[in-house]
């Protein structure tokens, strides 16, 4: 079985500072690793995504994430937030050998103050 | 291609009545799953199919639930004698044929339930 925690339920943060969110998981078999946003009355879109190679990946809107097998983390990290980004983000796995569900942590609400 | 679309957007109920939500995936993407997103807790699983066949249900999927997807198209979720338990936003998502070990799942906006 798979889990994933998000260690930060809020994150309260400053425009132009920089933000880590935290996402831990655990599994029994090699997964995917995601990253999705989700805004305000709207579905979920993928931010990034680790799928194999370098452990550090780039996604949109100047996110990046890094993968450390050794710990079984996947943080998210922004160098410089502007007020768009207050959203909820949601870290998820899924494992390789299967074609169905996504597991997700319970979400990280990212409010940015001006 | 507009993305997946989901309707209605908003449903309220009163307790004990049945409803049904209706998904379209995006064109040509054989796979759609469903997923139940409550107040402050990330999406869960419920099912999917590939085509017209449902492959996989979650546990959370009581006999109250039923979903459908008759000609490998839209799908429908009903909920049967709802309840104020079952308040929560439903998420739907689509992916393209299995072409390698991953393909990417594209959500809708989701469908807000309300149970009175």
């Amino acid at each position: 079985a798979q889990s994933v925690t998000q260690l930060d339920s809020q994150v309260p943060v400053f425009e132009e500072a920089p933000v880590e969110l935290r996402c831990n998981y655990s599994s029994s078999v090699s997964v995917y690793l995601f990253w999705y946003v989700q805004y305000p009355n709207q579905g979920l879109q993928l931010l990034l995504k680790y799928l194999s190679g370098s452990t550090l990946v780039k996604g949109i809107n100047g996110f990046e994430a890094e993968f450390n097998k050794s710990q079984t983390s996947f943080h998210l990290r922004k160098p410089s937030v502007h007020i768009s980004d207050t959203a909820e983000y949601f870290c998820a796995v899924r494992p390789y050998s299967s074609a169905s569900k996504i597991i997700f942590g319970s979400g990280t609400r990212l409010s940015i103050r001006p | 291609d507009t993305g997946v679309s989901q309707n209605p957007r908003h449903k309220i109920t009163k307790r004990g009545q049945n409803v049904t939500f209706r998904c379209d995936p995006i064109s040509e993407h054989n796979r759609l799953y469903w997923y139940r997103q409550t107040l402050g807790q990330g999406p869960e699983f419920l099912t999917y199919f590939q085509n017209e066949a449902q492959l996989e249900k979650s546990r959370l999927l009581s006999d109250r639930f039923s979903a459908e997807r008759p000609k490998g198209s839209f799908s429908t979720l009903e909920i049967q004698r709802t309840e104020q338990g079952d308040s929560a936003m439903y998420l739907c998502a689509s992916s393209p044929p299995l072409a390698a070990s991953y393909n990417e799942q594209f959500f809708g906006p989701g469908t807000r339930l309300t149970v009175l």
